[in-house]
């Protein structure tokens, strides 16, 4: 049973250019979140997908946006890149309910330049 | 508003002592509580929950946590330390009032069991 799958695992960027994350869930699971994990710094709440549409957003600039496709799996969508995007971009997936744990992908980390 | 404080940045333990990892946290509603683990160039790892029942969760690895209501806290402990536990830990709370999954992470503790 595979986990959550992300890719790519690294990736460098110009400042200004646009980027694109990829996350497959664990199977089974129906709901994705994106968090963004700066240097030294636990993981902060980007936003959520559930039936394809986005159900929570955290504090974060519309230049971040996302999207969820049938098979559940997401992608993660920054614009105009800037210097402090510079961090590690983790996919949790868990099944909608109130009560269960998230399980997380390894990560891409998003270097700006 | 929920969140989380995780009051050191550091633990140091030698191997085959017991290990505490604190955590105290604020809710609005009932909480729903989770340790993660993260070992270098990973993502996080699941460790244990509480959500509800008995105050001492047991977790993966040996790990357990103890919920403390009356003080808010929710500690990450273990018996006996391994230098394989060297790692960071994420105390999380879950925005429990909601349908869905949003944790709210603490900072981090970095666990360093020394040989």
């Amino acid at each position: 049973d595979a986990g959550v799958t992300q890719s790519p695992t690294h990736l460098i960027k110009t400042r200004g250019q646009q980027v694109t994350l990829r996350c497959s869930p664990k199977s089974g699971h129906d709901t994705v979140s994106w968090y963004q994990q700066a240097l030294g710094q636990g993981p902060q709440f980007i936003f959520q997908y559930y039936e394809e549409e986005e159900r929570q957003r955290g504090n974060f600039p519309d230049r971040f946006s996302g999207h969820q496709f049938p098979n559940y799996s997401s992608e993660l969508n920054v614009n105009a890149l800037l210097l402090g995007d510079s961090a590690l971009y983790l996919c949790a997936s868990s099944l909608g309910g109130r009560n269960t744990e998230a399980f997380f992908g390894q990560g891409t980390r998003l270097t700006v330049v | 508003a929920q969140s989380v404080a995780q009051p050191e940045d550091q633990v140091n333990v030698a191997e085959g002592n017991p290990l505490t990892v604190k955590c105290t946290y604020s809710v609005s509603g009932n909480p729903y509580l989770f340790w993660y683990v993260q070992y270098p160039n990973r993502g996080l790892q699941f460790l244990l929950k509480y959500i509800t029942g008995d105050n001492l969760v047991k977790g993966s690895y040996g790990f357990e946590a103890e919920f403390n209501k009356s003080q808010t806290s929710f500690h990450l402990k273990k018996p006996s330390a391994l230098v394989s536990d060297s790692a960071l830990y994420f105390c999380a709370v879950r925005d429990g009032a909601a349908n869905f999954n949003k944790f709210y992470f603490g900072s981090g503790t970095k666990l360093n069991v020394k040989p």
